[in-house]
């Protein structure tokens, strides 16, 4: 059964450095997604991607945050200059065209910035 | 889309049938009742959705009110690996593509 893929798993990062998180969305798959969930709270959505250009995004996703699709099969997050409260997990999501709400998540990966 | 609201925890036991109940009653006509799951630490899971209709798939059962201001998930024969937390959302198809998150019902399925 097809899946998204995520790396790395964990990341581990120094407040101010540049992360990026890759993903590999299902290859049929059309609209992708980053959602993050800091320990014990919500999953919380950051953005939304289709026909390469974001068609959303929520109050978290700043300037600081961007997300590209540099070739066929990697959907990218980065974050320019990380801070302590980043420190999340970052989800990747994709869906197919006619079903948008129909989600498939990656495992994650967990980000930890000190 | 519509707020939800569903117990924080529930349990179960191992076999039994599961039945998460969610409420929106502000639900519109264009609204679609979604449900994740959450196994810990992991990605959330789609499990099912319907509209105004009753769904069954492999993994669940959606039992949608006719009024359609609640739903229940049925789980019919919960096992150990069902221990999740369970996300109802409401969303419109077409509209925004976001799914939010509320903060589930934990279920815990006991041997």
């Amino acid at each position: 059964e097809p899946e998204v893929t995520q790396t790395p798993s964990h990341q581990v990062t120094q407040m101010g450095q540049e992360v990026i998180l890759r993903c590999v969305p299902i290859s049929n798959h059309l609209y992708f997604y980053w959602y993050r969930q800091i320990l014990g709270q919500k999953v919380e959505f950051l953005v939304s991607f289709y026909n390469n250009e974001i068609s959303e995004k929520s109050e978290i996703f700043d300037d600081q945050f961007s997300v590209e699709r540099p070739d066929g099969s990697n959907f990218t997050l980065k974050i320019r200059s990380t801070k302590l409260e980043d420190s999340a997990m970052y989800f990747c999501a994709s869906s197919e065209q006619g079903n948008r709400e129909t989600q498939y998540f990656g495992p994650g990966t967990r980000l930890l910035v000190l | 889309d519509a707020k939800t609201t569903q117990p924080t925890s529930m349990d179960c036991a191992e076999g039994r049938a599961a039945n998460l109940p969610c409420n929106h009653s502000t639900i519109s006509g264009n609204e679609y009742v979604y449900w994740y799951r959450q196994i810990h630490s992991q990605g959330p899971q789609y499990i099912i959705h319907g509209l105004k209709n009753n769904e069954t798939n492999e993994m669940a059962s959606l039992i949608i009110t006719e009024d359609r201001k609640s739903s229940t998930l049925i789980l019919p024969h919960a096992t150990l690996r069902d221990t999740a937390v369970y996300y109802c959302i409401a969303a419109s198809q077409g509209g925004s593509e976001k799914l939010v998150f509320g903060k589930g019902t934990k279920l815990t399925v006991n041997p």
